[in-house]
C-alpha cells in the first residue's frame, strides 16, 4: 500500500540558508501534519491543514511557513536556519476529520551546520 | 510535568518473553490514546488507537488497555521478536472545538536480545 513520501530524506544546510521539505500524503488523504523531533526527544507539533487549509498551529516558529497544494502534498519552508533547527522532520497524513489515525513518513533528517 | 508519562523509559528483555509497557496521561478532555512503534530514525507507525469507551484493543502480538478512570494505559507485547526492538510512544489526543492537539509521552525503548 502507498505510504507518505518526504523529499528529501536528507538534507545539509547551513546557517541563515532556506531549505524547503516536501510530503506527498496517502492518496485520498486530505490532512497534513508537521512535526519536529530533535535528537533524543518526542516529536513536537508545527502545524497541519485540512483541505489546503491551515487547520492547526502548533509551535512553528516564524521563520518556517508551509502550505498545502491543490493535489493536497504539502511544503515546510525553512529560512534563517539556525543549528537548533537539526532535526527530523515528519509529515504525517489522515483522512477526514484530525481525530483519525495519522500516518507517518519516514521523515526528512536536516543538519544545519 | 510531562502531560504524557511512560514508563520504564527503557527495557531489555529476551526474545520470545513477554513485556508490558505503561502510560499514564493528565491531558483532558481526552479523545482518544494511540500506541506507537518507531524504529530509530524512521517515522512512528501507529499500533493501535482507542477512544475513551474502549478499553483493550489488539493488533497481532501487541494489545493494548485503556482505564479512562485512572487515565491508565498499556501495552502488552506477547512472544517479543528481535524486529520489536524500538522505540514505544503513547499519544495522548484533545479535542477542543475545532482544533485537537497531539501529545506524545517520550517514549520506552525496548531492546529485545537474542
Amino acid at each position: 500500500a502507498a505510504g507518505v513520501i518526504q523529499s528529501p530524506r536528507h538534507l545539509i544546510k547551513e546557517k541563515r540558508e532556506t531549505a524547503t521539505l516536501k510530503c506527498y500524503p496517502i492518496p485520498r488523504h486530505d490532512t497534513v501534519y508537521w512535526y519536529q523531533q530533535g535528537p533524543g526527544q518526542d516529536p513536537q507539533f508545527l502545524i497541519s491543514f485540512y483541505e489546503k487549509m491551515q487547520s492547526d498551529k502548533g509551535s512553528i516558529p516564524d521563520r518556517f511557513s508551509a502550505q498545502q497544494f491543490s493535489d493536497y502534498h504539502s511544503e515546510l519552508n525553512m529560512s534563517s536556519l539556525e543549528l537548533g533547527d537539526s532535526a527530523l522532520y515528519f509529515c504525517a497524513s489522515s483522512l477526514g476529520q484530525p481525530d483519525l489515525t495519522q500516518y507517518f513518513g519516514p521523515g526528512t533528517r536536516l543538519l544545519v551546520l | 510535568k510531562n502531560q504524557v508519562e511512560q514508563s520504564p523509559q527503557s527495557l531489555i528483555i529476551l526474545e520470545g518473553k513477554n513485556c508490558t509497557l505503561q502510560c499514564n496521561y493528565t491531558v483532558s478532555p481526552f479523545s482518544n490514546l494511540r500506541w506507537y512503534k518507531q524504529d530509530t530514525g524512521r517515522g512512528p507507525v501507529s499500533l493501535t488507537i482507542m477512544t475513551f469507551s474502549e478499553n483493550t484493543k489488539s493488533n497481532g502480538r501487541y494489545t493494548a488497555t485503556l482505564d479512562a478512570d485512572t487515565k491508565q494505559s498499556s501495552l502488552h507485547i506477547t512472544a517479543s521478536q528481535l524486529s520489536d526492538s524500538a522505540s514505544y510512544i503513547c499519544v495522548v489526543s484533545v479535542v477542543g472545538g475545532s482544533n485537537y492537539k497531539l501529545t506524545f509521552g517520550k517514549g520506552t525503548l525496548l531492546t529485545v536480545n537474542p
